[in-house]
């Protein structure tokens, strides 16, 4: 157990709705970081959040948002949805940012676009 | 950009056998080196880091890698591998030119047979 936690586990959903991800980094870490693993496309990265305030941005979609709240916590909002948006999404979190930083990694949630 | 390369997509080995992982980057500079693994149906767990020192690190369940500058290399290995090794594993990079955000490789697919 990484200490990450993410819920749900699963979402099965339509075309065209919206989801929202939830991910609670470890206890004392302030990066979040957001990946998206598909066979196709390996394990991108989405985006990441540092204290509060956006760090970085990936190959992240503008259908797809995300923030990350005072206690911590980050919500991965997805929006629009298509087929191809079915993937494991995984939140890491790591201390800080920058050099030195180890990333660890929640459960994922899967979602399933129908 | 910072990319990753595993060459090695599928491997399969037999219980006792010894392996060894590719992994090639292409940045220049100092560089933070990760090998990841994910069994069926789980998150990415962390086998081993290398940050600076001595460049064979040792890991978790008895996992090796070795950082060869001049070659941009991180070679994962194990001298005997068990049916429990089966898993997907991944090496990544965080390097300042890519906002030390990590880059990973597409993964290796591991299946040891009993």
């Amino acid at each position: 157990d990484s200490g990450v936690t993410q819920t749900p586990k699963h979402l099965i959903t339509a075309t065209g709705q919206r989801v929202t991800l939830r991910c609670s980094p470890r206890s004392g870490d302030l990066s979040v970081y957001w990946y998206q693993q598909s066979l196709d496309q390996g394990l991108q990265f989405l985006i990441q959040y540092y204290n509060g305030e956006e760090r970085a941005k990936g190959n992240i979609l503008e259908r797809f948002s995300a923030q990350q709240f005072p206690d911590l916590h980050s919500e991965l909002n997805l929006s629009s949805l298509e087929l191809g948006d079915s993937a494991l999404y995984f939140c890491a979190s790591s201390a800080r940012t920058g050099e030195f930083e180890t990333q660890y990694f929640g459960p994922g949630t899967r979602l399933l676009v129908l | 950009a910072q990319s990753v390369s595993q060459h090695n997509h599928h491997v399969i080995l037999s219980e006792a056998a010894s392996l060894e992982l590719g992994c090639n980057y292409s940045y220049g500079g100092t560089v933070n080196l990760f090998w990841y693994v994910q069994y069926p149906g789980q998150h990415l767990q962390l086998l081993l880091k290398y940050f600076s020192g001595d460049p064979l690190v040792k890991g978790i369940k008895g996992f090796e890698a070795e950082f060869i500058k001049s070659k941009f290399s991180f070679n994962l290995r194990k001298p005997s591998v068990q049916w429990s090794d089966t898993a997907e594993y991944f090496c990544a990079v965080n390097a300042p030119g890519g906002s030390y955000i990590p880059t990973f490789g597409r993964g290796t697919s591991l299946i040891v047979h009993p």
